[in-house]
């Protein structure tokens, strides 16, 4: 079955540390996001993506940032991780042009940065 | 500013009996409206969507209601039962081009036996 994955699942890294999670999808879908949520502040967007080296910062990209060199991953890179960013974050995907709405989500990861 | 707002962040229900979730929103662009369904330790999971054009739309025991004029929509969850204890995101498309959604920030449901 096609699914969306995210590793790790758990990490815990240190300040000023670069880290790198990872989302995966096989549906072949065009459109991946990255959100994070934070308790009293639900999802918010990091940084999105339309598809193969395309790119674009969401309501919260500082700090942040992803590539897309093939349909399947969108990796979030942390450049130099703040106790600010602990948070769980979630990978998205949905279909590209001409559909509207649902994105599928992954399981997550939840960052603890010391 | 918050333009899907849920400014319920939590509700109890009696197992049975009817759940309503409300959200509101500020962005007259958007034009289609989604509830998400999240467990703890896991991703959320969609559970149902309605188009501007509608009113209402019904999936088994879940309905949602637009009500345009108000900006404002409600998901009801009939009857209840102990395993819609979760927390309830509603989210909107502002269509235009856009795949983004924007998220409130959540209710936590939780149905007592």
């Amino acid at each position: 079955d096609a699914e969306i994955t995210q590793s790790p699942r758990h990490k815990i890294t240190e300040t000023g540390r670069q880290v790198t999670l990872a989302c995966h999808q096989t549906w072949n879908h065009n459109n991946m996001f990255w959100y994070r949520q934070d308790l009293g502040h639900g999802l918010r967007l990091i940084h999105y993506s339309y598809g193969v080296h395309d790119t674009n910062k969401g309501e919260v990209s500082d700090g942040y940032s992803v590539s897309r060199s093939n349909t399947e991953d969108l990796p979030l890179t942390l450049e130099s991780a703040a106790s600010s960013q602990t948070s769980v974050y979630f990978c998205a995907s949905s279909p590209g042009q001409g559909y509207l709405g649902t994105q599928y989500f992954g399981p997550g990861t939840r960052l603890l940065v010391l | 500013d918050q333009q899907v707002k849920q400014n319920s962040p939590s509700l109890s229900v009696q197992e049975g009996r009817i759940s309503i979730l409300n959200c509101d929103y500020t962005n007259s662009m958007f034009d289609y409206f989604l509830w998400y369904k999240k467990y703890p330790a896991e991703g959320p999971t969609f559970l149902i969507s309605i188009s501007s054009i509608k009113d209402k739309n019904e999936d088994g025991r879940f309905t949602v209601f637009l009500n345009k004029s108000a900006k404002h929509l409600s998901l009801h969850i009939v009857p209840s039962q102990p395993g819609d204890s979760a927390v309830y995101f509603c989210a909107a498309h502002s269509g235009a081009g856009s795949y983004q959604l924007t998220f409130g920030k959540g209710t936590k449901l939780s149905v007592i036996p």
